[in-house]
């Protein structure tokens, strides 16, 4: 079955930081780029980050570009988010999907994990 | 960045109608969109993928279309199951981004 999985969503203080990690299954996870993707209670979906197949090229939200950082160890079939000076508007729900890179280059995310919930308060 | 604008951001109708939501991006993006369908407390799922390219295993009763700044997405007959949230989301350029959601509610 093709899957992903997140883990490490956690209550952490304002300006801590929290690193996400996913775990992919079925797939030959480095054939794919990777994103999160976050809800806050309450309101719609937000990108977060992308990267590619090999790591080497890496796309951010502007809301969190300077404290998040994507990675993945295509040996481990892991994608992480180190979150760092973690805000309020931060807390959410976070997603990892798979992103499908067609011919046509016309993306789009086609396998997504349940989520892991971060919430920032103190 | 590329604004995407939904419209209804909320709907009624009943079981059988035939519904359509509206998704305008702020800029060109060809047939770079996508719409998901999100059930409460689980994650998207991916219905449609390059404006009108049902993702295999979504029922033939939803369909999109559209292209350049324009989208729709319908469901030509609404089923108990389909009273959910819908978000389109642009593919075109970083960074990616939704438009706010579609409720879809029980008339």
């Amino acid at each position: 079955e093709v899957q992903v999985v997140e883990s490490g969503g956690n209550l952490v203080q304002p300006g801590g930081s929290l690193r996400l990690s996913c775990v992919a299954s079925g797939f030959i996870f480095s054939n794919n780029w990777m994103s999160w993707v976050r809800q806050a209670p309450g309101k719609g979906l937000e990108w977060v980050a992308n990267i590619r197949r090999d790591g080497n090229e890496i796309y951010y939200a502007d809301s969190v570009k300077g404290r998040f950082t994507i990675s993945r160890d295509n040996a481990r079939n892991s994608l992480y988010l180190q979150m760092n000076n973690l805000r309020a508007e931060d807390a959410a729900v976070y997603y990892c999907a798979r992103i499908v890179e067609p011919s046509d280059y016309r993306y789009y995310m086609d396998v997504w994990g349940k989520g892991t919930t971060v919430t920032v308060s103190s | 960045d590329i604004q995407m604008t939904q419209s209804p951001s909320s709907l009624s109708a009943s079981v059988g109608d035939r519904v359509t939501i509206t998704c305008r991006a702020s800029q060109s993006i060809s047939t770079y969109l996508n719409w998901y369908q999100q059930k409460p407390g689980k994650a998207p799922n991916l219905l449609i993928h390059a404006a009108s390219s049902l993702q295999s295993g979504v029922p033939s009763r939803f369909s999109g279309s559209g292209s350049g700044t324009d989208f729709t997405l319908t469901i030509s007959s609404l089923q108990p199951e389909d009273f959910v949230s819908y978000y389109c989301q642009q593919s075109h350029s970083a960074p990616w981004t939704f438009g706010q959601g579609t409720k879809v509610e029980i008339k």
